[in-house]
């Protein structure tokens, strides 16, 4: 079975400074893992995704994040915050053949002034 | 371009009455189809999914149903809902091992 697990439900941070949203998985064969960002009352968007190709993946809007086999973590950063960044996030999972996708639960960031 | 439309986008319900989401993908033939439920601070719960014409397969036994009358139509229903069926109802459509979600539908039942 696969399943993540986002370590954070809040994190906030100020403009300008480092984000870190953590997010580690579970998978019985080596997972296909996703980033995506939601802002509020809206659907969801994809930020980057990992398939077993480069283990440091870049996404949208600056974001990236670094598939750990050793660590099973799938952690996503960015530089430098921004305002906009402000929404929540979810690490996913999907099965292998991409049928289905499971979700963390979310990790809302704040981005301070 | 592909697109996704889910209606209606909000919706206030009384204990016991039906339900009736709908969501259509445009742009693309046989896509894999879903439905979640986002409940506050429990992200994402996968309802059902779908990988072609009358094939539905549920993840969660519930109150809920789901059928794929057209190739590109999904439509989620219950017969008689719950309080707990409030939520926030995302229709998604998939390719490539990527999810295209619609805007959702927010469902108050009282």
């Amino acid at each position: 079975a696969q399943s993540v697990t986002q370590l954070d439900s809040h994190v906030s941070v100020s403009e300008g400074t480092p984000v870190l949203l953590r997010c580690n998985y579970s998978s019985s064969y080596s997972p296909s893992l996703f980033w995506y960002v939601q802002h509020p009352n809206k659907g969801l968007q994809l930020l980057l995704k990992y398939t077993s190709a480069a283990t440091l993946v870049k996404g949208i809007n600056g974001f990236e994040a670094e598939f750990k086999k050793s660590e099973t973590s799938f952690h996503l950063t960015k530089p430098s915050a921004h305002m906009s960044d402000a929404a929540e996030y979810f690490c996913v999972v999907s099965s292998y053949n991409f049928n289905k996708f499971y979700f963390g639960s979310g990790t809302k960031l704040n981005v301070k002034p | 371009s592909q697109t996704i439309h889910q209606w209606p986008a909000t919706l206030v319900q009384p204990v016991g009455s039906p339900l009736s989401l709908e969501c259509t993908v445009e742009g693309t033939s046989n896509p894999n189809l879903y439905w979640y439920r986002q409940a506050a601070g429990r992200g994402l719960q996968l309802l059902f999914y779908s990988v072609g014409i009358g094939q539905i397969s549920s993840e969660v036994p519930q109150n809920l149903s789901a059928s794929r009358p057209q190739d590109r139509q999904f439509i989620l229903s219950s017969k008689k809902l719950l309080l707990s069926d409030s939520g926030f109802y995302l229709c998604a459509w998939g390719y490539a091992g990527e999810l295209f979600f619609g805007e959702g539908s927010r469902l108050t039942v009282l």
